[in-house]
């Protein structure tokens, strides 16, 4: 399967703790997207990372990514209520022309206030 | 606002009888796909089309017909639904390129065959 895969599957923490997941994926890729969804909504989109980058950040996330090992890792500091969700790594594989999106089965964070 | 819509958002309906959910975006983007998400299957595609009459199978593609007469609608068709076709249903919709391929959602359409 191409499809990455997050760990922990299910991640409880408290408030003002940080969250780290992490996603591992079998194939090159072009890039990495990490997303978010709360309880049966629509997936949205938090950060983006290419290949040839190693970390990115944005506001309280922060992504690495190291192609060596075929992984990536989402952190989100000082965590809040309001975080509580599932999140998805996407790989868009390096060989596929359209860029086709890979999604794994998410990790389900809980921060208790 | 650029978005992606979908409709109905809840649906139950019973073993056979065709259904069609429908999806629009407003942002011109090129690709439109479809998924299904069950638990502890995380997200499958089911079709995606890559332009207006460009259609192709996903992942899971049977039981399941898609057309792209227009850019904007990427309707998703049931012909005969079965109970294993319950699910979560997402539209997605993004520009074509590999350099920036963000996808953006529709809010999803919970489907239960009877």
């Amino acid at each position: 399967s191409q499809q990455g895969e997050e760990d922990p599957q299910a991640l409880s923490i408290q408030e003002g703790e940080n969250a780290t997941m992490n996603c591992s994926y079998k194939t090159s890729i072009n890039n990495l997207q990490w997303y978010r969804q709360n309880s049966g909504r629509g997936l949205v989109h938090l950060i983006l990372i290419r290949s040839n980058e190693r970390e990115k950040h944005s506001g309280r996330l922060r992504v690495t990514l190291d192609t060596s090992k075929k992984s990536s890792s989402l952190l989100i500091t000082a965590s809040r209520a309001a975080d509580t969700a599932s999140y998805f790594c996407a790989t868009a594989d390096r060989g596929s022309t359209l860029g086709r999106l890979y999604f794994g089965r998410g990790t389900q964070l809980t921060v208790w206030p | 606002e650029a978005q992606v819509t979908q409709n109905p958002r809840y649906l139950i309906t019973v073993t056979g009888k065709k259904l069609t959910v429908t999806c629009s975006q407003n942002m011109n983007h090129e690709y439109m796909s479809w998924y299904r998400q069950d638990p502890g299957l995380g997200l499958r595609q089911i079709y995606y089309s890559m332009n207006v009459e460009v259609t192709d199978k996903g992942d899971v593609p049977e039981g399941y017909k898609v057309s792209r007469k227009e850019k904007r609608n990427f309707p998703l068709i049931l012909e005969s639904p079965s109970p294993n076709q319950t699910s979560l249903y997402f539209c997605a919709s993004r520009t074509l390129g590999l350099l920036y391929n963000e996808q953006f959602f529709g809010p999803g359409t919970r489907l239960t065959v009877l």
